[in-house]
């Protein structure tokens, strides 16, 4: 079946514009997750969702940073004013419920926007 | 601080060498690891976790770890490196839901 989908693949935008990402979870998964992983680095969480609300937003780095998912299925990470120190590759993932202890649920990837902000 | 570090950022190994990648862990963490690769341009793709079963977990593509309480490690080995296994290596773990990743180890395979 078809996996997680990021749109688009790539985006480059200016100093100060707004951007959105979009992610397509697997059919039928409850839980969404975005991370952003900067040049060399390991992949940082973000948000994530189960269902429509935001269950854990701990790591959206400031204000600027909003994502929804208003149907339970799509989400969009919604950036404001952006810097330069935005450009990384923001991947999605989904699963099929929110794990828990032992974590359950696998996490499976999307391949990722890489945003540049010039 | 909850933490995974991994020893290397870059591995290179001959093709039918062995693959040792090293991660250790903080004993805050909790005991659910993973490991994950990245090939250039797709997404992370689990290949092993380790969720306090059997310490010795076997994953994809002939990929295993063991899980060392006594040492905080969580090392990834395969006996025999192919080609195909070049790629970006993240060792994890599991807290409340979100994963947390360690920095990377790129691993290269010399013909």
């Amino acid at each position: 079946g078809a996996g997680v989908s990021q749109t688009p693949s790539n985006k480059v935008t200016e100093k100060g514009k707004y951007v959105e990402l979009r992610c397509d979870p697997i059919s039928g998964h409850t839980a969404l997750y975005w991370y952003r992983q900067s040049l060399g680095q390991g992949p940082e969480f973000l948000i994530y969702f189960q269902g429509t609300g935001a269950a854990d937003d701990s790591g959206l780095p400031n204000d600027r940073f909003f994502a929804v998912r208003p149907e339970g299925s799509v989400s969009t990470l919604k950036i404001q004013r952006t810097e330069r120190g935005d450009s990384a590759v923001y991947l999605c993932a989904s699963s099929e419920g929110t794990s828990g202890s032992p974590p359950v649920y696998t996490q499976y990837f999307g391949p990722g926007t890489r945003l540049t902000v010039l | 601080a909850q933490s995974v570090t991994q020893l290397g950022s870059h591995v290179s190994v001959s093709e039918g060498a062995l693959v040792l990648l090293r991660c250790n862990y903080s004993s805050s963490v909790p005991p659910y690891l993973f490991w994950y690769v990245q090939y250039p341009n797709q997404g992370l793709q689990l290949l092993l976790k380790y969720t306090s079963a059997a310490t010795l977990v076997k994953g994809i593509n002939g990929f295993e770890a063991e899980f060392k309480k006594s040492e905080t490690s969580f090392h990834l080995t395969k006996p025999s490196a192919h080609m195909s296994d070049a790629a970006e290596y993240f060792c994890a773990y599991s807290s409340a839901s979100k994963i947390i990743f360690g920095s990377g180890t790129r691993l290269s395979i010399r013909p």
